[in-house]
């Protein structure tokens, strides 16, 4: 199955400024996904990113806010703008794995908004 | 997706096997049943999948119902390593996403 990297692991910022959390993968895949974990919460799909074409994202969510970059077919950035402390969370990054291992996520970013 | 149901959570005594349970009656013909866990502080496993025949793999099992409206993940002899928020998800392999639900927080005590 496909191996994520994502970083950085954590981060604490201050409101106001913007985090680009960076997603890369060992293998070309076409769609990668960034989602949210809120604390204490389940995971809610931002948006589905495929390279060539701009971001597709979900309910509740706008490119403003999170805007995505695909470059390429291993690589994804997700920016958080313009933070609040509603904005604490847990970002990650999967890709569909391959064959039979459903889906890979990243080890996922902590973001502590202060 | 077809919604899916789980307890909220669920106790499981070290060395014995854990049964989760989820209920997908409105599943369709063309989605599959996946099972995925999230340790703490980690993103999530993927641990198994299934369309209607039950399925093992070096992880667990996973028994589907025959009318295929509930399944049932077995973790055989369950470890301290096994605490985690387990998900079920019914989906169809070309939805190219993944819906989560809340999950059952399995808690391994020894």
């Amino acid at each position: 199955s496909a191996v994520i990297s994502q970083k950085p692991s954590r981060d604490i910022c201050q409101r106001g400024t913007s985090l680009t959390i960076q997603c890369q993968v060992d293998s070309q895949v076409t769609m990668m996904f960034w989602y949210r974990q809120q604390p204490g919460q389940s995971l809610t799909l931002i948006a589905t990113a495929n390279q060539g074409s701009e971001a597709t994202y979900e309910s509740g969510f706008v490119i403003d806010k999170f805007p995505i970059s695909r470059p390429n077919l291993t690589f994804s950035t997700l920016t958080v703008s313009n933070m609040s402390p509603e904005d604490s969370s847990i970002y990650l990054c999967s890709v569909e794995g391959g064959g039979s291992y459903g889906y890979t996520f990243g080890s996922g970013t902590r973001l502590t908004v202060v | 997706d077809a919604k899916t149901t789980q307890p909220p959570s669920m106790d499981c005594a070290e060395g014995r096997a854990a049964n989760l349970p989820c209920n997908h009656s409105t599943i369709s013909g063309n989605e599959y049943v996946y099972w995925y866990r999230q340790i703490h502080s980690q993103g999530p496993q993927y641990i198994i999948h299934g369309l209607k025949n039950n399925e093992t793999n070096e992880m667990a099992s996973l028994i589907i119902t025959e009318d295929r409206k509930s399944s049932t993940l077995i973790l055989p002899h369950a470890t301290l390593r096994d605490t985690a928020v387990y998900y079920c998800i019914a989906t169809s392999k070309g939805a190219q996403k993944l819906v989560f639900g809340q999950g059952t927080r399995l808690t391994i005590n020894p």
